[in-house]
């Protein structure tokens, strides 16, 4: 079964250290990886994606997330965090199903930044 | 910039009551999208909609639920006879095109508590 997972459930950081926030993947094909952001009461807000070529993506807000075929890893980074980076974290995986894609998200990752 | 915006952002229902969730979609994207995110759960797809018809569907998307493009801009989410257990965050998401590179755009979300 084609999934995605975040052995993470909270991540705390120091602001101004760096953040990793972890998650694997498991699919068939090509996998087209994404990496969305919830603020509380907001909706899922994109970040960044990967669909092929340069294994490290550049996203917003300073966040880049790092492609690793060999460990199915798409981990998300950013050099230094900042206390306004505290939010749920989600990685997903677009799947292809009859010419229609759908996401498939981990079960979210929350990022805390002490100050 | 363009966004999917979402009506109510907050319904409370009674168990059995039939309650219809409101989505306005970018405006040139051509994919719809609904997902739930029960709290505290991860983000789950629930159908995708493409020429007013439904291309795909999940297991949660059973006989109580509806899907309709009413008109050139709405897109809408009918559950008929509300559970308790309906209640969850619903997203409406659109795409411009279908294949799973491309990213999908998710509203702010519509809080259903079914008391």
């Amino acid at each position: 079964a084609q999934s995605v997972a975040q052995p993470e459930d909270q991540v705390n950081v120091a602001e101004g250290n760096p953040l990793t926030v972890k998650c694997t993947y498991s699919v068939s094909g090509n996998p087209y990886l994404f990496w969305y952001v919830q603020y509380p009461n907001r909706g899922l807000q994109f970040l960044l994606k990967y669909i092929t070529g340069d294994n490290l993506v550049k996203g917003s807000y300073g966040f880049e997330a790092e492609f690793n075929k060999s460990q199915t890893s798409f981990h998300l980074k950013k050099p230094s965090a900042l206390v306004s980076d505290s939010a749920l974290y989600f990685c997903a995986v677009s799947l292809s199903a009859g010419g229609y894609n759908k996401l498939i998200f981990g079960a979210g990752t929350r990022l805390a930044v002490h100050p | 910039e363009p966004e999917v915006t979402q009506t109510p952002s907050h319904q409370v229902t009674q168990m059995g009551q039939e309650v219809i969730l409101r989505c306005v979609p970018i405006s040139n994207h051509l994919y719809f999208y609904w997902y739930r995110q029960i709290l505290g759960q991860k983000v789950e797809f629930l159908v995708s909609f493409y020429n007013n018809e439904i291309s795909e569907k999940s297991e949660i998307f059973d006989d109580q639920f509806s899907v309709e493009r009413p008109d050139g801009s709405n897109f809408t989410l009918k559950i008929r006879s509300t559970k308790l257990e309906d209640s969850a965050m619903y997203f409406c998401a659109s795409i411009v095109r279908a294949p799973p590179q491309e990213t999908q755009y998710f509203g702010p979300g519509t809080r259903l508590l079914v008391l």
